[in-house]
């Protein structure tokens, strides 16, 4: 069964510091991989997503890397700001044939001014 | 605007009193999902929808039913509330025509508190 695993749970930073989310999952078998960002009490946005096919994603300041072997996803963010500051969660569709999409459980970040 | 709606936002409910949630999306999309968010949990798939008529359970269907009727709208029903699906729920759609646009928009939620 297909686990998504963000770590860390929470993370702060300063203010223009780059930085590196991390998403994991454990069958390689997936169709696309898409991260969102979460403000408190809001829906989730949509930021960057990644096919199967793809070995990353670039949008602004945002850089979305997909290495399927291993089962790993990073979120790049470039030149950190407070506006940043919200939980970012990744989640993975199976592999074709399925529908199913498994989320992880998020990585909260807090940008200090 | 494209957008996923929902309604009603926040709803307060008591055990056993039969609920439905809406979901709209103007997309045309083929595909819609609910899911709900829990503390420590995160997001976990209810159902989802392939096309109209076509619906498939998630990882956690039990107590919920759904139906597609029309391409637009996809409502989560709880014919018998519990205390345990007290809950955020969201509503989500994609399109699955272009393979390489198949992003999932979501709604807003909605918060249910069931006593």
């Amino acid at each position: 069964k297909q686990e998504v695993t963000q770590i860390p749970a929470a993370l702060s930073v300063p203010e223009g510091e780059n930085l590196v989310l991390n998403c994991s999952f454990t069958d390689s078998a997936i169709y696309n991989l898409q991260w969102f960002r979460q403000d408190p009490g809001k829906g989730l946005t949509s930021l960057l997503l990644i096919q199967s096919s793809q070995r990353e994603q670039t949008s602004g300041r945002l850089n979305a890397s997909l290495d399927k072997s291993s089962g790993r996803s990073t979120l790049y963010i470039a030149a950190s700001q407070p506006g940043d500051s919200a939980t970012y969660l990744c989640a993975v569709r199976q592999a074709s044939g399925t529908y199913k999409y498994i989320f992880g459980t998020g990585t909260r970040l807090k940008v200090l001014a | 605007e494209a957008q996923v709606t929902q309604n009603p936002r926040y709803l307060i409910t008591v055990t056993g009193k039969k609920l439905t949630v809406t979901c709209s999306q103007n997309m045309n999309h083929e595909y819609m999902s609910w899911y709900r968010q829990d503390p420590g949990l995160g997001l976990r798939q209810i159902y989802y929808s392939m096309n109209v008529e076509v619906t498939d359970k998630g990882d956690v269907p039990e107590g919920y039913k759904v139906s597609r009727k029309e391409k637009r709208n996809f409502p989560l029903i709880l014919e018998s509330p519990s205390p345990n699906q007290t809950s955020l729920y969201f509503c989500a759609s994609s399109s699955l025509r272009d393979s390489g646009n198949n992003e999932q928009f979501f709604g807003p939620g909605t918060r249910l508190t069931v006593l």
